[in-house]
């Protein structure tokens, strides 16, 4: 089952804070997190194991909350490269096969 | 750059035609997925391979299949192509089957006439 993202859009200037959430309604081992940019493949950004730590670097980091089954992304001081479209990967994993199912992405746009 | 490559880049098929995309995975990768990517969506998971042997199918139809090979590239074969299918295909690969940070290539663009 797909996760759910929100917000689906944000408009930030430069050096503001968001933050992105996904969740699922499964049980989940990982969480990824990707940015992507318009015609371009998603790149990756951060990877949350059940049991894990909240992961960041520079000023992008994330946590994920296994007895809610959500993931939040913070971006703190956004830059115009953090603009794109954030898209969370969650993988429940069991019965031998894990895969990432995608939520239908946020998009980030920061301006000057 | 990740390592992961993908070809062709481009490429427009006739509808009813066949295709067949290639992956070569990132050093040390024996888990490559495919997806699909349709404009202004997220990717939707087609199919896993580990170590050559399906691991995992999303719901696409039968017409799409895939191979791995003994050195973890991949290749996706998609027949009797019709118009829904242009979008962007992507690879990804991981180093194991669970919980490993996966890494997308550039993709193929597929448009169906």
């Amino acid at each position: 089952q797909q996760p759910v993202q929100s917000p689906q859009a944000v408009i930030l200037r430069e050096g503001e804070d968001a933050v992105i959430n996904c969740s699922s309604s499964k049980a989940l081992y990982s969480v990824h997190w990707y940015r992507q940019k318009h015609g371009e493949a998603p790149v990756f950004l951060m990877i949350l194991l059940k049991g894990g730590e909240q992961k960041g670097h520079d000023k992008i980091s994330a946590s994920f909350n296994e007895k809610k089954q959500q993931s939040s992304l913070y971006l703190t001081a956004s830059q115009l490269s953090y603009s794109g479209t954030y898209f969370c990967g969650t993988e429940a994993g069991g019965a031998g096969s894990y895969q990432l199912t995608f939520g239908k992405g946020t998009k980030l746009s920061v301006i000057p | 750059e990740t390592g992961v490559t993908q070809s062709p880049t481009h490429l427009i098929k006739t509808r009813g035609q066949q295709v067949t995309l290639r992956c070569s995975s990132q050093s040390g990768h024996n888990t490559v997925s495919w997806y699909q990517q349709a404009l202004g969506q997220g990717p939707q998971f087609i199919f896993q391979y580990y170590r050559e042997e399906e691991n995992g199918r999303g719901n696409f139809p039968p017409r799409f299949s895939g191979l791995q090979f003994p050195n973890y590239s991949s290749e996706l074969n998609v027949n009797a192509l019709e118009l829904d299918d242009s979008a962007l295909y992507l690879c990804a690969s991981r180093g194991g089957l669970a919980g490993g940070e996966q890494y997308f290539g550039p993709g193929t663009r597929l448009t169906v006439t």
